[in-house]
Formats: C-alpha cells, structure tokens, sequence
C-alpha cells in the first residue's frame, strides 16, 4: 500500500540505449512530478503535471519526455542516455499545485 | 541571489545538542515554506510547513524571517537518528517547489 511507488528502482544501462521510467500514486492527488537529484545531492524539478495537463517543463533536453495516462500515473521515457543522465529520479505528488510533496523511493538510473 | 541557500555543512554535534541551520530565500512573495529531511539514500520526506511567522513539533522549532528573508529550523536535544540532510523548500511563483542543496547534520554519541 506504498502511496507512491516507482519502478525500477535500479537501472543500470549503456550510453545510447532508451529506457523508462514508471510512477504511480494511490493518494487521489492531481499533480505529479518528477526531480533529478544529481552525485551532488542537488535536487532539481524537471516536470510537473496537474491533472494529465503539462504545467512545468524546466529546460529538461527533449531526450526527455514524460507521458500521463491519468492522473494517478506519471511516466518518464528517456532517449539516447548519455552519461551525464546518471542520477536518481524521484517521483512526488501533491494535493494541489505546487502543496507538500509525497516522494517515491527514488529511481537510481547508472548509465556506462 | 540564489533562490534558495542553505549552509551545506556538515554540522557535527554531539548527542543532546542544540543545532540551528539558516536558509535564505530571494522571492519576498512566497507565503509557505516547507523543512524536508532526506536520510542517506532515501527519498525526502517532509518534516515540517511553516506558514506564518513559526512552527513547533516537539524537539524542532521553525521560524521564518519576512524582512530578511530567511527561514530557520532549531533542533533541541539532538538525537543519534537526528542525523541527516535537512533541505529547505521555498514555493516561488508560477513554479513548484524549489529545493536548497540541503543541510547536512551529523549527530555524534
């Protein structure tokens, strides 16, 4: 009954290759998002969906592109993976626009 | 300035200490701030929302500064599982939440 829930939670993968990223929430909220936090901890937004509708994209590469089916579920395909993607992806929800954020476990992407 | 500044630390304190971390914001507009707290490895999880002038739960106390722009979060009593990353979120504008680089504390026996 995790509230937020990411899969993979690893994904090891060469430069080049696509992979994807999913995310669910059973807490009933409308907005989704996900965060990059990067090897210095930085954790940085990249997308924000309210309601299936696209509301934040901050200078995110279009190598990037998340998909929302519902409301409940938020998807991240990424193309091409370079080096420079490694990171951990975090998922989160909230209530309302921009309210407390509900994170997932976080996605450890390893690109070699 | 940067939207949001946190002192990055580490802040290494003895068990039962009080410790204070400052986080200055650059948007006079935002009404909420939020203190997270992120263990080594995990997701950050949300601590506390201050939403006027302070907030209290417990051992931990946060306070915002309008005039100067900066929130604090005072941790009394200092525990071993205090131990973390504690970052602070400020609403700013149109966008969602900005996150610091976070504040990392250490707390020793």
């Amino acid at each position: 009954d995790t509230a937020v829930s990411q899969t993979p939670k690893y994904l090891v993968t060469q430069m080049g290759n696509d992979k994807s990223i999913k995310c669910e929430q059973n807490l009933g909220h409308d907005t989704m998002y996900w965060y990059k936090q990067d090897s210095k901890k930085f954790l940085k937004i990249m997308f924000s969906y309210n309601n299936k509708e696209l509301i934040i994209n901050e200078t995110v590469p279009n190598r990037f592109s998340p998909k929302s089916p519902d409301k409940a579920h938020l998807n991240l395909h990424i193309n091409s993976l370079e080096l420079g993607d490694s990171a951990v992806y975090f998922c989160a929800s909230s209530v309302r626009r921009f309210g407390e954020l509900f994170f997932g476990e976080g996605s450890r992407l390893t690109v070699l | 300035r940067k939207e949001v500044e946190q002192d990055p630390g580490p802040f290494n304190v003895p068990e039962g200490a009080t410790v204070a971390f400052n986080c200055t914001y650059s948007n006079s507009a935002s009404q909420s701030f939020f203190w997270y707290r992120q263990d080594c490895r995990k997701e950050p999880k949300l601590l506390m929302s201050v939403y006027s002038s302070g907030n209290e739960d417990g051992r931990f106390t946060a306070q915002l500064n309008r005039a100067s722009q900066y929130i604090s979060l005072l941790i009394r009593d200092s525990k071993l599982s205090d131990s973390a990353t504690y970052l602070c979120v400020v609403p700013s504008g149109n966008t969602p939440l900005v996150f610091g680089k976070g504040t990392r504390l250490s707390v020793i026996a």
